[in-house]
Parts: structure tokens; sequence; C-alpha cells
């Protein structure tokens, strides 16, 4: 059973660039979660898809989209990059169904180092 | 507002010995949840335990215990045994909803470093 996967390993982009990036949940899982870990912080909620909407956001700007796709699968996608989103960005998947306690599922997570 | 605070940037611990690793939370909620998660050089996140706010006993997973002061707002994890591969950083996170869509708040970690 394959868990959590993220694509690609790592990243190097420059300002102003766009990015993608892909996670593929656990499977029997249905709802993704995406997460940015700046280099010595903890993580911080960027938003979480279910049945493929967006259905909670943290305080991230409009240049974080996302979508999910009927697999179940995410992207996550920025616009404009600045400096600051380098980081890693983790993808956690869970299953809505689980009650409460839903133990979210990390993948290794992206690398993005924006130059 | 919700709030994790993990004061501990880093520390040394023997082989062996046990380890506390401390958490406080600030929360209005009533119904709330907190996680501890491990993570390795690798990056990622690895589930070690979690704690209801309404569970009455603490909970354990085996070398894992977690010391839960609801009046404190604490929620201390516990390592007993330390082991080499335990040198990682660990995290304290807490759940803002109590159904199974919910997003993690989370401390700035603890850095533990294992010495043979």
């Amino acid at each position: 059973d394959a868990g959590v996967t993220q694509s690609p390993t790592h990243l190097i982009k420059t300002r102003g660039q766009q990015v993608t990036l892909r996670c593929s949940p656990k499977s029997g899982h249905d709802t993704v979660s995406w997460y940015q870990q700046a280099l010595g912080q903890g993580p911080q909620f960027i938003f979480q898809y279910y049945e493929e909407e967006e259905r909670q956001r943290g305080n991230f700007p409009d240049r974080f989209s996302g979508h999910q796709f009927p697999n179940y699968s995410s992207e996550l996608n920025v616009n404009a990059l600045l400096l600051g989103d380098s980081a890693l960005y983790l993808c956690a998947s869970s299953y809505s169904r689980q009650g409460e306690f839903g133990e979210q599922f990390f993948g290794p997570g992206t690398r993005l180092t924006v130059l | 507002a919700q709030k994790i605070t993990q004061t501990q940037p880093g520390m040394f611990v023997q082989e062996k010995e046990a380890v506390t690793l401390d958490c406080t939370y600030d929360t209005s909620d009533q119904s709330y949840g907190l996680f501890w998660y491990k993570q390795p050089s690798s990056g990622e996140m690895i589930f070690l335990i979690y704690q209801g706010s309404y569970d009455e006993q603490n909970a354990t997973e085996g070398r894992y215990s977690l010391n839960f002061q609801k009046a404190r707002k604490s929620a201390n994890l516990v390592i007993s045994a330390s082991q080499l591969g335990d040198s990682a950083m660990y995290f304290c996170a807490m759940r803002l909803q109590m159904d199974s869509n919910y997003q993690l708040i989370w401390g700035a970690g603890t850095k533990l470093i294992i010495k043979p």
C-alpha cells in the first residue's frame, strides 16, 4: 500500500515564475491538505481539498491555488514566485469519514527554492 | 487565538535516558486535539501520538507518552529509553476542528539529538 507521494522532490525556480507541485494521497483517502514549512519553522496550513473543492484556507495570498482531481490527487500552484516562497511543501491526506480521529498522513515533501 | 508554543529549540540527551519535550497551547475551544509528529532530516512528518481534549487518560504509544495537563494547557511528549534513531525534529500540533476535515496549527519544533 503506497503512502502519500509527492513530486517533484526538489525544484529550483526564479522570482516571478510559476510552479506546480503534485500529491497523490494514500489509498482510500479522499482529503488532501497542503502545508508550507519554511526552514527552521513549523508548517503553516495553506488549504485543504475535499470532493474537488477547496474547503478550508489558511492565511495565504491568492497566488497560492490548488486543484483536486476525481482520483483525489491534488496540485498546488504558486504564481509570481517570491524569494519568501522558498520552503518545504508538505501534502497530507486523510479520510473524511474516519470520525474524530482522522490521522493525516504526510508525504516526503517538495523542496522549493526560489532564486 | 489558537497557538502552539514549544520553548525548547534544541535538546541533547544521552542514549537510553528519558526525555521530555515541552508543548503549551492556547485555545478557547472546549474540544480540540493535540498531536506530536517526528520529522527526520528526510522531511516526512511521522505521526507519534494523539490526545483528545476529553480523553481522561494520558495517551501512550510504545515508548511515547503524552503528559496532558489540561488546566495548565500543556501536552508534553515523553520518550522513554531514548535511541539514536530518535534524533530528529519534533513538532507539537493542534487540530482546530473535531471532524475529519481539520487543519493543524503547529509549534516551531524542538531539535532532539541523542548522544551515544
